[in-house]
């Protein structure tokens, strides 16, 4: 059965430094989605991205964040300059039609910043 | 402001037992989404309605618009059900996210 899969499982960086986070979405998959969860809380949405746009994005993806599809199997999000807080899982999900159908969720990507 | 409300926030049941697990919500959405986290992080998407009731197993998931509220109900609950239970509502291009609900399923 086809799966979301992210890259790396685990990522450690310091304060300050640039981090790129990896997801293959699931090949048909037409929306791509960033989420993230902070240890003991909720998972919060960043970002959605449809036909090589942003479609929609919170509060929190500000102007250090950013994301790109480079070459059509891979959804990237960047964090240009690392926070402290910017220590959480990052999860990537991707669907076939928006916010009328089932998302499929990755792994996750375990972010510490130290 | 809360705009996903889940109850309870944690919920310890024997093994047997019937689940019920309640989200309100404050916002007009395009669906309404229930999903399970295992205690590795992993999140498996188990109903996305948008009216009426859906089955899968043991699993028993309804909404009301008008009253902007769902349920997700376990029948014949086992040790394995234990996870957390995530409510989340969709409309535009996102998803908001209740806080959880944690459940221990005990032998």
């Amino acid at each position: 059965e086809p799966e979301v899969t992210q890259t790396p499982s685990h990522q450690v960086t310091q304060m300050g430094q640039e981090v790129i986070l990896r997801c293959v979405p699931i090949s048909n998959h037409l929306y791509f989605y960033w989420y993230r969860q902070i240890l003991g809380q909720k998972v919060e949405f960043l970002v959605s991205f449809y036909n090589n746009e942003i479609s929609e994005k919170s509060e929190i993806f500000d102007d250090q964040f950013s994301v790109e599809r480079p070459d059509g199997s891979n959804f990237t999000l960047k964090i240009r300059s690392t926070k402290l807080e910017d220590s959480a899982m990052y999860f990537c999900a991707s669907n076939l039609m928006a916010s009328t159908d089932t998302q499929y969720f990755g792994p996750g990507t375990r972010l510490t910043v130290l | 402001k809360n705009e996903v409300e889940q109850s309870p926030q944690n919920l310890t049941a024997q093994e047997g037992e019937f689940i019920t697990i309640n989200c309100s919500y404050s916002v007009g959405i395009s669906a309404l989404h229930w999903l399970q986290q295992h205690p590795g992080g992993g999140i498996v998407s188990l109903f996305m309605l948008s009216s009426g009731k859906k089955k899968h197993g043991r699993l028993i998931a309804t909404i009301n618009i008008q009253e902007k509220h769902s349920s997700l109900h376990i029948t014949a609950s086992h040790p394995r059900d234990s996870a957390v239970y995530i409510c989340a509502v969709s409309y535009n291009n996102d998803m908001r996210f209740g806080a959880g609900t944690r459940l221990t399923v005990k032998p």
